[in-house]
């Protein structure tokens, strides 16, 4: 089984940056998932993470550390239309299960 | 076409009723999923197909019963639900693991309410 842990909500100010961790249990690994989610919609793919370190796009950033089940997802200059929840959804290895973390809820504000 | 698309959009049914979920996709996935998502929750994994042949069922009640006719084409049999059962029912599509990054994409769900 999967035990994902995420903050439940974060509020930053328009413009600022904010690291959202997640840490994780899986059975086996085979990569690390990130989505948003705004109200009402369905969740879309951010970044993803297999191999140790950063992975940068654009404002979004995703960091991965398999030894100590971590990952953090970091959003920079921020922005009102940023403001979803955002999930961490680790794969297990064998097979396609994708699990998503109870979401953290970033509220923008000006 | 890089889309997931999920029908009927709105859905409200009595707990003697039957009714259906349909996704369709048209990008080669061959792994396809559905997941159950309740207000303010993160989506819940129900089942997934691989190459057309069940490969998870995460306990899920016999009330919902799941069917892959063709690699394009995923339905989700509605029978006897409970009014607890109302939710946003999400299917989403990806390459099998080990192709790519295996990324799911989503429909934009089916909201049912159980009466």
């Amino acid at each position: 089984g999967q035990n994902i842990d995420q903050p439940t909500e974060m509020t930053a100010t328009e413009g600022a940056i904010v690291q959202i961790n997640c840490t994780y249990q899986t059975s086996g690994f085979n990569g690390l998932f990130w989505y948003q989610q705004h109200a009402g919609e369905a969740p879309t793919f951010l970044s993803y993470n297999v191999l140790d370190g950063l992975e940068e796009k654009g404002r979004f950033s995703s960091f991965l550390s398999r030894s100590k089940g971590y990952s953090y997802l970091l959003l920079k200059e921020l922005q009102m239309k940023d403001s979803a929840s955002y999930l961490c959804a680790p794969r297990e290895a064998a097979g396609n299960k994708l699990t998503f973390g109870g979401g953290t809820r970033v509220l923008v504000k000006p | 076409d890089t889309e997931v698309t999920q029908t009927p959009k709105h859905l409200v049914m009595g707990m003697t009723n039957k009714k259906s979920l349909k996704c369709e996709q048209h990008m080669g996935h061959r792994a396809m999923y559905w997941y159950k998502q309740k207000a303010k929750k993160p989506p819940e994994l129900m089942f997934v197909y691989s190459y057309e042949k069940l490969s998870i069922n995460e306990s899920v009640p016999s009330r919902f019963s799941p069917e892959c006719p063709n690699s394009s084409l995923l339905n989700l049999h509605l029978h006897a639900l409970q009014p607890e059962d109302s939710a946003l029912y999400l299917c989403a599509s990806s390459l099998p693991s080990g192709q790519g990054t295996g990324e799911l994409f989503f429909g934009e769900g089916s909201r049912l309410t159980v009466l």
